[in-house]
């Protein structure tokens, strides 16, 4: 079981606005700042979409939005396009002596 | 441009062991820290090990702990993994990964990966 919780699935249609939540505890997500969000397409590697909870890497689109409210942390796509369809996963750094980062189970987002 | 290169992977039996290679280029190896992640045939990501920018501090996930062991060769501008003791539950595609220096927690760049499979 991951550590973080993401819904299964998510989907919307093209132009809407879709938010995928990210459920940790206050050894995750609650307690630290480092939370960041990967876009990964079939068969490809995961990419850097959001980091420090709401920045975005040089080369994202401003359509991606992070946010954080306790130990739950929120990816917001606006403008949904095509290409946005892929698994999106959170990850956050974490104090458990066991692991240095934790993901969550990742989110395939339909594009309808 | 930042590449990283896995290779290394293939079919090994239980109980076997498999040398990871990440050959990095375009950026200077020996200031980053670096890390494993594997993915499991249609599952999440999982994070495995990481070592510092100069080899002398890694780290392990617990269900791989004993096992594995993360090295790296600056000179070379490499990144090891070395697996023993393989387990069906190791099969995955194991990638290595980049992360950034001000925040050694956030995965910049990632190699396409390589297949370990552990089956009899």
């Amino acid at each position: 079981q991951s550590a973080l919780t993401q819904p299964a699935s998510v989907s919307g249609s093209p132009g809407q606005s879709i938010t995928i939540s990210c459920t940790g505890t206050s050894s995750d997500v609650g307690g630290y700042n480092y939370v960041s969000w990967y876009q990964q397409h079939p068969g490809k590697a995961p990419k850097l979409m959001i980091y420090d909870v709401s920045n975005r890497p040089s080369g994202v689109s401003n359509r991606f939005s992070g946010s954080k409210s306790g130990n739950t942390a929120s990816l917001t796509i606006s403008g949904l396009q095509a290409e946005d369809e892929a698994d999106y996963y959170c990850s956050s750094y974490t104090s458990s002596s066991t692991l240095f980062v934790v993901f969550g189970g990742g989110t395939k987002l339909t594009v309808l | 441009e930042v590449q990283l290169v896995e290779s290394g992977g293939g079919l090994v039996q239980p109980g076997g062991s498999l040398r990871l290679s990440c050959a990095a280029s375009g950026f200077t190896f020996s200031s980053y820290w670096m890390h494993w992640v594997r993915q499991a045939p249609g599952k999440g990501l999982v994070w495995v090990s990481r070592i510092n920018s100069d080899g002398s501090s890694t780290s392990y996930a617990d269900s791989v702990k004993g096992r594995f062991t993360i090295s790296r060769d600056n000179a070379k501008n490499t990144l090891y993994l070395q697996m023993n003791s393989l387990r069906a539950e190791d099969t995955a595609v194991y990638y290595c990964a980049r992360v950034t220096v001000v925040t050694p927690v956030y995965f910049d760049y990632w190699g396409q990966g390589t297949l370990v499979t552990v089956s009899s």
